[in-house]
């Protein structure tokens, strides 16, 4: 079965700092993984994916997030934040033998204080 | 970017009412769209797979007649709660994977949800 973790219900960062948002995943098979964003009572934005090739995966909003094949992890990261970041992030993979299924982490909602 | 459109946003409705959601693909066809339910803090649930031109492909728990969808078109797909009831409220959000895109690498695009509220 596939499935994906996010460990942390909420991730909490200093505008002007570093941030990371986690996702381990357990796929059968080749991950095809994504991140996505989600503003209250709005729907979901594709941020980025990995399908293949470079480890680092550079998405919208200077996102970017690294594919770690040994530790099974997908991190998403941005070397700077925004108070704008703050929102809900989904981590998903991507069923390797039924393409129209998603599934998804379960959100981590990131505050970003001034 | 693709832009998918979902109508209305939100929807207060009586118990017993029935409730339609549009999920249009604007710039592009979806052979395939999906629906998903989201409950207060959680993550999505997917509750169909709607294909064109042919019957929709529930998930297991969720109630086909009760959740009629219908996908006439290469860019629009409906759900319809039938008979809602309160316990029916929650946020509903459609996607879509652009058909013309390998399957396996495309990525989903989003509706902007619909907040159905049952009185």
């Amino acid at each position: 079965a596939q499935s994906v973790a996010q460990p942390e219900d909420q991730v909490n960062v200093a505008e002007g700092n570093p941030l990371t948002v986690k996702c381990t995943y357990s796929v059968s098979g080749n991950p095809y993984l994504f991140w996505y964003v989600q503003y209250p009572n709005r729907g979901l934005q594709f941020l980025l994916k990995y399908i293949t090739g470079d480890n680092l995966v550079k998405g919208s909003y200077g996102f970017e997030a690294e594919f770690n094949k040994s530790q099974t992890s997908f991190h998403l990261k941005k070397p700077s934040a925004l108070v704008s970041d703050s929102a809900l992030y989904f981590c998903a993979v991507r069923d390797p033998y039924n393409f129209n299924k998603f599934y998804f982490g379960s959100g981590t909602k990131l505050n970003v204080k001034p | 970017g693709a832009v998918v459109s979902q109508h209305p946003s939100r929807v207060i409705c009586k118990s017993g009412t029935s409730v339609k959601i549009e999920c249009r693909s604007l710039d592009f066809q979806a052979t395939t769209m999906f629906w998903y339910r989201q409950f207060p803090k959680k993550s999505l649930m997917l509750m169909a797979t709607s294909n064109e031109g042919s019957k929709a492909t529930y998930e297991q728990g969720v109630e086909k007649d009760k959740f009629l969808i219908n996908h006439a078109s290469l860019t629009l797909s409906t759900l319809t709660v039938t008979s809602a009831h309160p316990e029916d409220s929650s946020f509903y959000i459609c996607s879509a994977r652009d058909s013309q895109r390998a399957a396996n690498t495309g990525e989903l695009f989003f509706g902007e949800g619909s907040r159905l509220t049952v009185l």
